[in-house]
């Protein structure tokens, strides 16, 4: 399964509301996950099942839809939301397939 | 807590064999799969494939298949991935991570890197 995220890069402001999205080849169901990656660090694990939020992950991270087009929705950016999301398909067992990301930098 | 700790960077040359460690503490190592993630430089993260530390089944993207080869020790609650024959092309960051009852990668290890010189 062929992850596609858009945009590649996004140029946003501290306090906007913003909306990344994730395309799957084909149907994932819900078997869809989040994940946050700054700089020289591991990824963190932001929403799992297309909509839960992980365990102490702010209320402003969402993430919304299923089948093949999904959304994750950050409602007022913070200066430490600056980083890059990856999204990853865990429905095709176990050829599992992460996306390319999206990286949100300060306008 | 619950906690995957890896293995110190690497420096090695092509044709050269590594193995490289990814420690788990906090869980019971034996009951999670743990899957491996490539991250070459400034590039994305690649799924290589897991293997399940309570039998040691173990599952490869196809674009890791042959390349490389996951291991656990159960007595040591430790999982590895080697490779046989180091190519330039392997010099990247390699993340473990366990995969949850919701089968996502919940945890995460600080990551290994690789580099491979000609």
């Amino acid at each position: 399964v062929v992850m596609t995220q858009s945009p590649a890069t996004l140029s946003v402001s501290a306090g906007e509301r913003v909306t990344l999205s994730c395309r799957a080849s084909q149907s994932v169901n819900n078997k869809l996950a989040w994940y946050q990656q700054k700089p020289g660090q591991a990824p963190r694990l932001l929403i799992y099942g297309a909509s839960s939020r992980a365990t102490g992950i702010p209320a402003r991270f969402s993430g919304s839809g299923s089948g093949t087009e999904f959304i994750l929705t950050i409602s007022s950016l913070q200066s430490e939301d600056f980083a890059v999301y990856y999204c990853q398909q865990y429905s095709d067992w176990p050829l599992y397939s992460f996306g390319q990301g999206t990286k949100l930098e300060i306008k | 807590e619950e906690q995957l700790v890896q293995s110190g960077a690497e420096l090695k040359k092509s044709g050269e064999s590594l193995k490289i460690s990814c420690k788990a503490s906090g869980y019971t190592f034996r009951t999670y799969w743990i899957g491996w993630v490539r991250q070459m430089p400034g590039k994305g993260l690649e799924y290589m494939g897991l293997i399940y530390p309570g039998d040691s089944d173990a599952r490869y993207s196809p674009s890791f298949q042959g390349r490389v080869t996951f291991s656990v020790d159960r007595s040591m609650d430790t999982a590895y991935v080697q490779w046989n024959s180091l190519k330039a092309s392997d010099t990247a960051k390699y993340f473990c991570a366990r995969r949850s009852g919701f089968h996502d990668f919940d945890v995460w290890g600080q990551g290994t890197m690789v580099v491979v010189s000609s």
